[in-house]
């Protein structure tokens, strides 16, 4: 199973950061599989942002629910994320994750791409 | 919102030391829906330990973890200099909503 994550590396501070993550070896729409999002800033820890799970179902870490969201292309095997009204804050390495039994932890993760909100 | 807290922030250790992480929940786990990751700079985190004691495939024995309800712990015995990295724990509650802890460097 391989994630890929891809999309643009910078973005303007109020604007949209949109990242994509290409599976592989795997079908993002079989049956139990789940999906994520994760996040670095720079000298922090890791953040959950969502998930999304085989079904179609979200769910958003509260702290960014208002700006988020995660969707999922099954045709292309690609989930996005779509974070709005970005700040510097948001600037940070974003990986994406899966795991094709349980939701609640994630087996294989892409490599992070980072992305930095600059004027 | 669970909150998990990891001690301690650093720990200093030499190869062969025996190292111990905790993980503290701010309430209790349901179903021991925790687990434990190796992050290295420029990597992608790795998954150790799934269901607060169950190594992942490929991990070797030296990892273990422990621990229920608000107190999980994360063993590792005999530290090989390819040890050194930042662990997190991370759990997930009935809302299926997702927390990692701050994090513990294990340094040389």
């Amino acid at each position: 199973l391989q994630l890929d994550e891809s999309g643009p590396r910078l973005v303007r501070p109020s604007e949209t950061l949109s990242v994509t993550c290409t599976v592989s070896g795997a079908s993002i729409g079989s049956m139990s599989s789940y999906w994520g999002w994760i996040r670095q800033a720079p000298g922090r820890g890791l953040e959950w942002i969502g998930s999304i799970y085989y079904s179609g179902t979200t769910y958003y870490n509260p702290s960014v629910n208002s700006r988020v969201t995660i969707s999922a292309d099954m045709s292309r095997n690609q989930f996005y994320l779509r974070l709005t009204s970005v700040t510097a804050a948001d600037t940070a390495i974003y990986y994406c994750a899966g795991d094709q039994f349980r939701n609640a932890w994630y087996k294989s993760w892409g490599q992070g791409t980072l992305v930095t909100v600059s004027s | 919102e669970v909150v998990l807290t990891q001690s301690p922030g650093t720990l200093a250790l030499s190869p062969g030391d025996s190292a111990t992480l905790s993980c503290r929940a701010s309430q209790p786990i349901t179903n021991n829906l925790l687990a434990w990751y190796q992050h290295k700079p420029g990597q992608a985190p790795r998954l150790l330990i799934y269901g607060a004691s169950s190594r992942a495939l490929g991990i070797p024995d030296r990892f273990s973890g422990s621990g229920s309800g608000t107190d999980f712990t994360l063993t590792i015995r005999s530290l090989d200099p390819d040890d050194f990295a930042v662990y997190y724990c991370q759990q997930c509650d009935a809302s299926s909503l997702i927390t990692f802890g701050q994090g513990t460097k294990v340094e040389f």
